[in-house]
């Protein structure tokens, strides 16, 4: 089983909101790790979002617009990106990542279309 | 303004060899934790293997024995010695400073 689960794909209207899920393996408490998302698009590198942890505990990188949140859904273990105000730029591939056993771990990624 | 510049990406063939660099700018490669991140094509992320500022080295499983990261202080440059290369290291290879900082990417093409 992977570290870091994320669903392959979703599709979500403009101005709705899209909520996506990162789910820790079993037996790895999602409450003990920074959850860092990062936003890719088509034949660019990946961006920095934001970090995770509580929400006393978090950070929003340079730019990055506040309809992009994040949080921690405990009873399911898992990380999620919160997008609201969806807009068409945001059609995206989005990974989430943490530090587990002193390396980083990524999520296989979840391809968002905006429609 | 930070900034990272990868080069030395192309072509090899199968068990060759190819080191990849990192420019940087902005900051201080010794003063930060550097990581090389790769992706295959049409895949997700990789973590590749990280040099801390004490200079600590990990790799991953896949890279380990074959693979070797350093810097050069005086260039303010990272790099990663790739040998050993097969098939399933094709890939896009991103540096990254901490979380927060990606590079380009160069692009390596192990293939006969």
């Amino acid at each position: 089983q992977a570290v870091l689960t994320q669903p392959s794909s979703l599709s979500a209207s403009p101005g709705a909101s899209a909520s996506l899920t990162c789910t820790l393996r079993s037996g790895i408490n999602v409450g003990a790790y920074n959850i860092y998302w990062y936003q890719q698009k088509p034949g660019s590198p990946p961006q920095y979002l934001l970090r995770y942890k509580s929400d006393s505990d978090k950070q929003q990188g340079s730019g990055v617009p506040s309809r992009f949140s994040g949080s921690k859904d405990a009873s399911a273990n898992a990380g999620i990106l919160l997008i609201s105000g969806l807009q068409s730029e945001d059609e995206a591939d989005y990974y989430c990542m943490i530090w587990h056993n002193s390396a980083w771990v990524f999520g296989g990624g979840t391809k968002l279309t905006v429609l | 303004e930070v900034q990272l510049v990868e080069s030395g990406g192309g072509l090899i063939q199968p068990g060759g060899s190819l080191r990849l660099s990192c420019a940087a700018s902005g900051f201080t490669v010794s003063s930060n934790y550097m990581s090389w991140v790769r992706q295959a094509p049409g895949k997700g992320l990789e973590w590749v293997s990280i040099l801390y500022s004490g200079g600590t080295t990990s790799y991953a499983d896949s890279v380990k024995g074959r693979f070797t990261i350093s810097r050069d202080n005086s260039k303010n440059t990272l790099y990663l010695q790739m040998n050993s290369l097969r098939a399933e290291d094709t890939a896009m290879y991103y540096c990254a400073r901490d979380e927060y900082y990606w590079g380009q990417g160069t692009p390596v093409t192990v293939s006969s």
